[in-house]
């Protein structure tokens, strides 16, 4: 049972341009959402977040959307990089869970 | 200076073996998780440690027993290992309440 689901297992887009890398969750009581970023041979490395009683948190060239109605998440990143090209791991949990749960990640390919 | 490291990080080994994964973490968190990372990319938490005490266990075999000789270290010993046990396994770090998790580099476990 996939409560957090990224449905894009890669997407490509050219330098300077926007990426926006979706997530979709099942679980109502998911309070809170954060998005890492995983280079290969290392771990995933946190990068955003959000709390439910917000719609939007931006930090530089990341801004994080949340639909809670439509329980949807994107990640914006503008302009893209080349060094953003990594995979996007989206993670939900819920308070006083303690449990992170993960989707599958979406592969970002920057193009110079 | 490594927050999070794990050792070893790659363990080639033959089904019915034991052997361990150890992990530690120079962050001060009070917090330690093991997740696993399967062949379909799926990244899902095994055990959480707070104070050197389990407070998540999901449905893993028993052959898999965590152990957290204090606050800093938190390793993995696996019992007769099976085919199905190959994956990459990610150590991370926290504080409990917190939302921000710092992950350990992977260490990727093969059995033949």
């Amino acid at each position: 049972d996939q409560q957090v689901k990224q449905n894009s297992p890669s997407l490509s887009v050219q330098e300077g341009r926007i990426s926006i890398l979706n997530c979709d969750y099942t679980n109502s009581m998911f309070d809170y959402f954060l998005w890492y970023k995983k280079y290969p041979a290392e771990g995933p490395t946190f990068l955003i977040s959000i709390s439910s009683i917000k719609d939007k948190n931006e930090d530089g060239r990341f801004t994080v959307f949340l639909n809670k109605s439509a329980k949807h998440l994107s990640l914006h990143i503008v302009p893209s990089q080349p060094g953003d090209s990594a995979v996007y791991f989206c993670a939900a949990t819920a308070s006083g869970t303690y449990k992170y749960i993960f989707g599958t990640g979406t592969r970002l390919k920057v193009l110079a | 200076d490594t927050a999070v490291s794990q050792t070893p990080k790659y363990l080639v080994t033959q089904m019915g073996n034991d052997k361990s994964i150890k992990c530690e973490q120079n962050l001060g968190h009070d917090t330690m998780y093991w997740y696993k990372q399967d062949s379909k990319k799926f990244l899902k938490i095994m055990f959480s440690y707070n104070n050197k005490e389990l407070i998540i266990n999901e449905t893993v075999p028993n052959r898999f027993s965590p152990k957290s000789p204090d606050k800093a270290h938190l390793n993995l010993h696996i019992n007769s290992l099976e085919l199905g046990d190959s994956a990459v396994y990610f150590c991370a770090s926290g504080k409990l309440g917190t939302d921000t998790q710092y992950f350990g580099p992977g260490t990727r476990l093969t059995v033949l």
